[in-house]
């Protein structure tokens, strides 16, 4: 059984930073790439990033690029966001899902909720 | 960008009926484009992948069509457990956009 579980800091000021981490099973990770997609609150999905299963190709919005980085290890199972320069703006559910360009994404976390807030 | 456009964002639909939804790209994205079903409070899941194909354990009641710029969700008997909201997704060209969404909800 596929399992992606989220983890990482809730509530950050505006301009703060933080990190969030997603722990994948259940599938050949490094065989996937990995994606994060957010909703902010009573909003759509949006896609934010995206890292191909070695590590080397990395897509990001334009209204996270700069601010975010996307990375994973391959040893460990895991992909990780990390979030600086944050926003107001930026308060919403992050998911991790598996997949990304050309490709669905075909499983997802049940999302960590952010909030920027002072 | 290729922006994604839903219509209708919302529709109210009795159990049996059955429900279109329509999905319009910006530019032509081949097939790679996906849809996905959202109940309240939980994350997102894939019911329909590169335009028409099923995704495992999905009800053959769903089906999908399209290709280009043009696109269609079809649920052919709507069930208690269809009220949900649907996206559109594709993934042909980043930014990997959805569209805003159409909620069903029961009549």
């Amino acid at each position: 059984e596929v399992q992606l579980v989220e983890s990482g800091e809730n509530l950050v000021q505006p301009g703060g930073s933080l990190r969030l981490s997603c722990t994948a099973s259940g599938f050949s990770f490094s065989s996937y790439a990995m994606s994060w997609v957010r909703q902010a609150p009573g909003q759509g999905l949006e896609w934010v990033s995206s890292i191909n299963g070695r590590g080397d190709t990395t897509l990001y919005a334009d209204s996270v690029k700069g601010r975010i980085t996307i990375s994973r290890d391959n040893s460990a199972n895991t992909v990780s966001l990390q979030m600086n320069s944050l926003r107001v703006e930026d308060t919403a559910i992050y998911y991790c899902a598996r997949g990304g360009r050309f490709d669905r994404f075909r499983d997802w976390g049940q999302g960590t909720l952010v909030t920027v807030s002072s | 960008d290729i922006q994604m456009t839903q219509s209708p964002s919302s529709l109210s639909a009795s159990v049996g009926d059955r429900v279109t939804i329509t999905c319009r790209a910006s530019q032509g994205v081949s097939t790679y484009l996906n849809w996905y079903q959202q109940r309240p409070g939980k994350a997102p899941q894939l019911l329909i992948y590169v335009a028409s194909s099923l995704q495992s354990g999905v009800p053959s009641r769903f089906s999908g069509s399209g290709s280009g710029t043009d696109f269609t969700l079809i649920i052919s008997s709507l069930q208690p457990e269809d009220f949900a909201t649907y996206y559109c997704q594709q993934s042909y060209s980043p930014p990997l956009t959805f569209g805003g969404g159409t909620k069903v909800e029961i009549k």
